[in-house]
């Protein structure tokens, strides 16, 4: 386990339903981020948040809103996706999102397929 | 077994076999260099980084070699074994900037066969 947790871990829903994705990080990490990987492709950053204030979007659709509630908790809320949202989405963790080398620690993933 | 040249998405080899994986990246001001291990359902999990005042470092059984010059990173895994069949991803990072975020390769899916 690397102290990150994701649920759920399989989603299933339709392009007019809305769900969150929940991450939470035990590591006392301050920087949190929303990841999609898809399948082919590198992993392409969505969303960094550092001590709880969003720092990066990364050209995301409006569809995704993420929420950062406090270090620990990182939530992506999801409203009238598209099938091509279908994909792996991972939270990771790090010490800051600064200037600095740090690691991430990612999350298992929930895997998102919408019909 | 080796993946040649810039990306091999996919590499092959015999478990006991030595195996390396090769990574290009494009930004000569990335500083920080990580390499991470994903297998079947699970997230990427850190396996070993450098920094660009190095160009070798080694861990158990993995060594990443870095050639700052023509912007080339490999990672060498010795003795490979079935429990290191993955997706192995180089990432990238300019640590001197405020955003610091890392930017992450392809990745190379490796197979170890009994």
């Amino acid at each position: 386990e690397t102290g990150v947790t994701q649920t759920p871990r399989h989603l299933v829903m339709g392009m007019t339903n809305k769900k969150s994705l929940k991450c939470e990080q035990h590591l006392g990490h301050n920087a949190m981020y929303w990841y999609k990987q898809s399948a082919k492709k590198p992993l392409e950053l969505m969303f960094v948040y550092n001590f709880k204030e969003q720092t990066e979007n990364n050209s995301v659709p409006s569809r995704f809103s993420p929420e950062c509630p406090n270090s620990s908790h990182l939530f992506l809320h999801l409203h009238t996706l598209q099938p091509e949202d279908s994909a792996l989405y991972l939270c990771a963790s790090s010490q800051d999102a600064g200037g600095n080398a740090d690691t991430q620690y990612f999350g298992p993933g929930t895997r998102l397929t919408v019909l | 077994g080796e993946s040649v040249g810039l990306h091999l998405p996919t590499l092959s080899v015999q478990e006991g076999d030595n195996s390396i994986i090769n990574c290009a990246y494009s930004n000569s001001a990335s500083d920080y260099f990580i390499w991470y291990k994903q297998e079947s359902g699970k997230g990427p999990q850190f396996i070993i980084d450098i920094r660009s005042n190095m160009d070798k470092r080694q861990g158990q059984r993995v060594t990443v070699l870095l050639n700052k010059t023509v912007k080339h990173l490999s990672l060498q895994i010795a003795a490979t074994q079935p429990g290191d069949s993955a997706v192995y991803f180089c990432a990238e990072k300019t640590t001197n900037t405020n955003a610091g975020k890392s930017t992450f390769g392809d990745g190379t899916t490796l197979t170890v066969k009994p």
